[in-house]
């Protein structure tokens, strides 16, 4: 069965260090997101991206904050200069039409 | 807007006793709405969905949920816990845009299955 894999599974970097976090949808979605959930609260909508472009983006989603599909494949998201705040777990999600959404493991990042 | 509420932040149950865990929805649209189950260290699995057909919506592992229109509820059953089960579960409405569906989850419910 297709899943949507997210790598690495754990990311430490230092404050101020940008990180990449990546993502394989399943193939042939048109439709990919990403979420978060900081320990100990709930999931919240980080970004939808359909058709190359941001579709829809939460006030958490600011300026250092970016996402690409470089090739057809992968689904990134940037955070161009981390603060410890950034700490969370980092879900992607994609969907084939836009009633549905398929999760990732989730990436841990953890900011020292 | 769109929000959701879990009512129980914790239930407790025995193997082989009926499932209930609680959840109210607020949305300006019809809503579609979405049980998702996560298991420790694990992503989040999709269990059931409500998209405005039948109000009783049957999901995987023997989950259904029904939508109350009148009641602003969609909560989750299954007759017979098992172990397996235990977990924590999240509540979600969708809110359509041009491009997408943000989806709001709600503050999640840990079950635990006891023998």
């Amino acid at each position: 069965e297709p899943e949507v894999t997210q790598t690495p599974s754990h990311q430490v970097t230092q404050m101020g260090q940008e990180v990449i976090l990546r993502c394989v949808p399943i193939s042939n979605h048109l439709y990919f997101y990403w979420y978060r959930q900081i320990l100990g609260q709930k999931v919240e909508f980080l970004v939808s991206f359909y058709n190359n472009e941001i579709s829809e983006k939460s006030e958490i989603f600011d300026d250092q904050f970016s996402v690409e599909r470089p090739d057809g494949s992968n689904f990134t998201l940037k955070i161009r200069s981390t603060k410890l705040e950034d700490s969370a777990m980092y879900f992607c999600a994609s969907g084939g039409d836009y009633n549905e959404q398929f999760f990732g493991p989730g990436t841990r990042l953890t900011v020292l | 807007a769109q929000s959701v509420t879990q009512l129980d932040s914790h239930v407790s149950v025995s193997e082989g006793t009926p499932v209930l865990l609680r959840c109210n929805y607020s949305s300006s649209y019809s809503p579609s709405l979405f049980w998702y189950v996560q298991h420790p260290n694990k992503g989040l699995q999709l269990l059931l969905k409500y998209t405005s057909a039948a109000t009783l919506v049957k999901g995987i592992n023997g989950f259904e949920a029904e939508f109350k229109k009148s009641e602003t509820s969609f909560h989750l059953t299954k007759p017979s816990a098992h172990m397996s089960d235990a977990a924590e579960y999240f509540c979600v409405v969708s809110g359509i845009t041009g491009g997408g569906n943000k989806l709001t989850f709600g503050t999640g419910t840990q079950l635990k299955v006891e023998l």
